[in-house]
Parts: C-alpha cells; structure tokens; sequence
C-alpha cells in the first residue's frame, strides 16, 4: 500500500541548515515532490526528483533520494523566517497525475 | 481508517454530463476543503468550510457547487462538465480554520471529461 511519512515537528536557527525527512513504503514511485503550506496561499510545489535520481539542488534546496532505504529528505540552506510553513512530501506513480501526500513536516525558524 | 475519503478515485465522463465528488473525514475537524491540482502540480485551493459555513470561495465557475451535510463532509457537485475541468481534485481537513493548522489530504480524484 502507498504510505509516507514525516516528522512533525522541526526547529531550527535563523541561518542554520534545516532538513525534513519522508519515508515512503510504494518503491514503484514515478516521481516525489516537496510543497510548501503557507497560509492562504494553497500548496506551492517547492521541487521534484525524477525517481531515478540520488540528488537534485536548486538555489537553496537541495533533494536526496535514497531509493534502497525509501528515504527522501530536503534539505534548506541558510534558513530564513520566511520559511516557516509546513512541508509536505509526495509521490505520483505511472499512468495517473494524482499525489500521494506524506503526513507534513510543521518548520520554525526562530531569529 | 482512512482519515480523509474522498470517493471516487476515478472518474470519467463526458463533456456536458453532472457528476459528484464525495469526501468524509473521521479526523473530527471542524474544516474541511477542496483543491485543484493544475497542470504544473500546483494545487489550488477552491473552498473552504468550517463548521458547514462556506468561508473560502475562490475564483471558481459557479457550475462548482460544494455542499456540507455536516462538518465530516464536503462534497462537490460539478454542472455541465466541460473539457477544462479534467483534473486531479483533493479533499483536505484540518483541526480548525486557523491557517497555520496542518492539512489532511485524502488520496485526489482523478476526472477525466471526455
């Protein structure tokens, strides 16, 4: 069966590196993504990795994928105020669009 | 149990047809919406109910019609299906219309409009 999990809850330091992590049990995922939750704004799709790949960075983001262990995390470098919100990890398999959402990942930067 | 049920997982149908989306939460939230997934995998948000009060109602053709029986449900009825509604819709709850409360997704219904 298709289930994805995160930890609850991460707090991390104005400028520090935060990393939330997904572990998934579907192997057969075509792609996972990482959305952004921020208030009134609907889920904005942060990035993707195409499910053949290890690792994916953009600008301040950077996915790993480890495939053998069905672990996903994401990792945000120099960590701002403006990224508290909450962070959902998600997969889509072959032949259909639709997304299967992990549990969310609730991130505080404190100054 | 599936916290959030949105039933069906498919549905295809054609051009001009009525057809409904049901959702359920057992969570025992008090809010309860509807998300369109469009082409670039952002997911929209359409409406909103708290307490079976309509609180969210964005920009939506008004062949979009949700209703709440109760605060454990939040269907959606769609008029006059036209080829641009073909989506990915998902149902989400959270505790309370707090915007910074975590979303529950239910598993999206994929609508095809033939």
């Amino acid at each position: 069966g298709e289930d994805v999990e995160q930890s609850l809850f991460l707090s991390v330091r104005e400028g520090d590196s935060s990393v939330i992590n997904c572990t998934y049990t579907d192997s057969s995922s075509t792609y996972l993504y990482w959305y952004k939750q921020e208030p009134g704004a609907g889920l904005q799709l942060l990035t993707y990795i195409f499910s053949n790949m290890d690792m994916k960075q953009d600008q301040r983001l950077t996915v790993l994928l480890n495939k053998k262990d069905k672990h996903l995390s994401l990792r945000i470098a120099d960590t701002q105020t403006g990224d508290s919100a909450i962070y959902f990890c998600a997969e889509s398999f072959r032949d259909t669009d639709k997304l299967i959402f992990g549990t969310g990942t609730r991130l505080q930067v404190f100054p | 149990d599936t916290a959030v049920s949105q039933t069906p997982k498919y549905l295809v149908t054609q051009m001009g047809n009525d057809k409904s989306i049901k959702c359920e939460q057992n969570l025992g939230h008090d809010t309860m919406y509807w998300y369109k997934q469009d082409s670039k995998k952002f997911l929209k948000i359409m409406f909103s109910y708290n307490n079976k009060e309509l609180i969210i109602n964005e920009t939506v053709p008004n062949r979009f019609s949700p209703k709440s029986p109760d605060k454990a449900h939040l269907n959606l009825h769609i008029n006059s299906l036209e080829l641009g509604d073909s989506a990915v819709y998902f149902c989400a709850s959270s505790q309370n219309r707090d915007p910074y409360e975590k979303l529950f997704f239910g598993s999206g219904t994929q609508l095809s409009v033939l």
